[in-house]
């Protein structure tokens, strides 16, 4: 079965610093992963995703992940931070089959403080 | 742009009655799902539906069903509501898979 673990439920940081939201997952078969934003009181939006290709993965608002293989992992990162970036961030792989479903992480709650 | 509406924002309901929760989707897209989302527990899967009258459960079906009569309408139901179902619900849909999920805003549901 396949599964997705954020490692960190909070992440407190300063703005204009680098930040780095861990994603682990378990996966026996070929992976696709997504990294999902939510700002309070909002449904969720697409940061960034991987299919195939190119194992470093640019998304909006200058976030980027790397899928590692190896290390089955999809770590999200952001050079420098903004308020406007405090939100939940949830990590997800595709689930079996062709059905489109995703299985989430718990989330992580960045905190960007002034 | 992609546009997934939820018929409410807030919903405050009783214990025991019947809930309806509604998701319209424009896309046409073939995929629908139904989330719940609770602190620390992530997105859990209720149901999903690949196309008009199909369905499948997900990973916490009790205590839910869905309907789809038409491809842009699907509709989770409470049959008795229960307290432990208080909880923020999100529809999503997408087109293919593997692909993007494209989310609505959410129902905020507190079953008192």
């Amino acid at each position: 079965a396949q599964s997705v673990t954020q490692l960190d439920s909070q992440v407190p940081v300063f703005e204009e610093a680098p930040v780095e939201l861990r994603c682990n997952y378990s996966s026996s078969v070929s992976v696709y992963l997504f990294w999902y934003v939510q700002y309070p009181n909002q449904g969720l939006q697409l940061l960034l995703k991987y299919l195939s290709g190119s194992t470093l993965v640019k998304g909006i608002n200058g976030f980027e992940a790397e899928f590692n293989k190896s290390q089955t992992s999809f770590h999200l990162r952001k050079p420098s931070v903004h308020i406007s970036d405090t939100a939940e961030y949830f990590c997800a792989v595709s689930g079996s089959g062709n059905t489109g479903k995703l299985i989430f992480g718990q989330g992580t709650t960045l905190q960007v403080k002034p | 742009d992609v546009k997934v509406t939820q018929s409410s924002r807030y919903l405050v309901k009783r214990t025991g009655e019947k809930v309806f929760l509604e998701c319209v989707q424009d896309m046409d897209h073939e995929n629908m799902f139904w989330y719940r989302q609770d602190p620390g527990l992530g997105l859990r899967l209720i149901y999903f539906s690949y196309d008009v009258k199909m369905k499948e459960k997900g990973d916490i079906p009790e205590g839910y069903s869905v309907s789809r009569e038409k491809k842009e309408r699907f509709s989770l139901i409470l049959e008795s509501a229960s307290t432990n179902q208080t909880s923020m619900y999100l529809c999503a849909i997408s087109d293919r898979a593997p692909d993007t999920q494209y989310f609505g805003p959410g129902t905020r549901l507190t079953v008192l």
